[in-house]
């Protein structure tokens, strides 16, 4: 069975600077794709950075980065130069090469980004 | 229209009720999914439709009934609900199969049962 653990409920940080959301992840597959996705107040779930469990290299999307180590099993999101309007829920998924489209999700991290 | 679309927004409904939540994907992809989102869960996959075939369903209660008539359109028919369907109902697509295609989402059915 594959399960994400994000166990940061809420993080606060001030605006301009830099934060990390973790992440941890379980998985027998040897080949497996991360996510990280945004859930605004509005509700829509916005896709930010994938990383390919092959890949050698941290996957970066313009202030989002994501911190891959594999050993670990975890993939924290770092945003950087945070802004007020990054204050949404923050989602870590995991897809494996056998789970057959599916997408299991964490519980999610609160951020609050403070002027 | 752009990415994926979700109506109605809001839904209140008793539960002798019967209703449907409508999805639509602008963006030429052959897979869709419904999820459910409960307060302090995570997202829980309900349903996968893959080139209109239903290829998953994760234990999902027969009083929700999936529909997909083509590979743009998917709904889900709602009939005699409990307070506990109270949730964000979230409609996603992707194009398969490639492994590692990330799922697009709609922003969402508030759903509240009475």
């Amino acid at each position: 069975a594959q399960k994400i653990t994000q166990t940061q409920p809420g993080m606060f940080v001030q605006e301009k600077e830099a934060v990390t959301l973790d992440c941890t992840y379980d998985t027998s597959d040897q080949s497996y794709g991360l996510f990280w996705y945004k859930q605004p107040s509005s509700g829509e779930m916005i896709f930010l950075i994938y990383q390919g469990s092959y890949d050698e290299q941290n996957a970066t999307e313009g202030r989002y980065s994501l911190n891959f180590q594999k050993a670990r099993k975890s993939a924290n999101l770092v945003i950087s130069a945070s802004q007020l309007g990054d204050s949404a829920m923050y989602f870590c998924a995991m897809r494996p090469l056998s789970s057959n489209y599916k997408l299991t999700f964490g519980k999610g991290t609160l951020l609050t980004v403070n002027p | 229209e752009t990415g994926v679309t979700q109506t109605p927004r809001h839904l209140v409904m008793g539960m002798t009720n019967k209703k449907s939540l409508k999805c639509e994907q602008h963006l030429g992809h052959n897979a869709m999914y419904w999820y459910k989102q409960s307060a302090k869960k995570p997202l829980e996959l309900m349903f996968v439709y893959n080139f209109k075939e239903q290829t998953e369903n994760n234990s999902v209660p027969s009083r929700f009934s999936p529909e997909c008539p083509n590979s743009s359109h998917l709904f889900l028919h709602l009939h005699t609900l409990q307070p506990e369907d109270s949730a964000l109902y979230l409609c996603a697509s992707s194009q398969e199969p490639r492994p590692y295609n990330e799922q697009f989402f709609g922003p969402g059915t508030r759903l509240t049962v009475l």
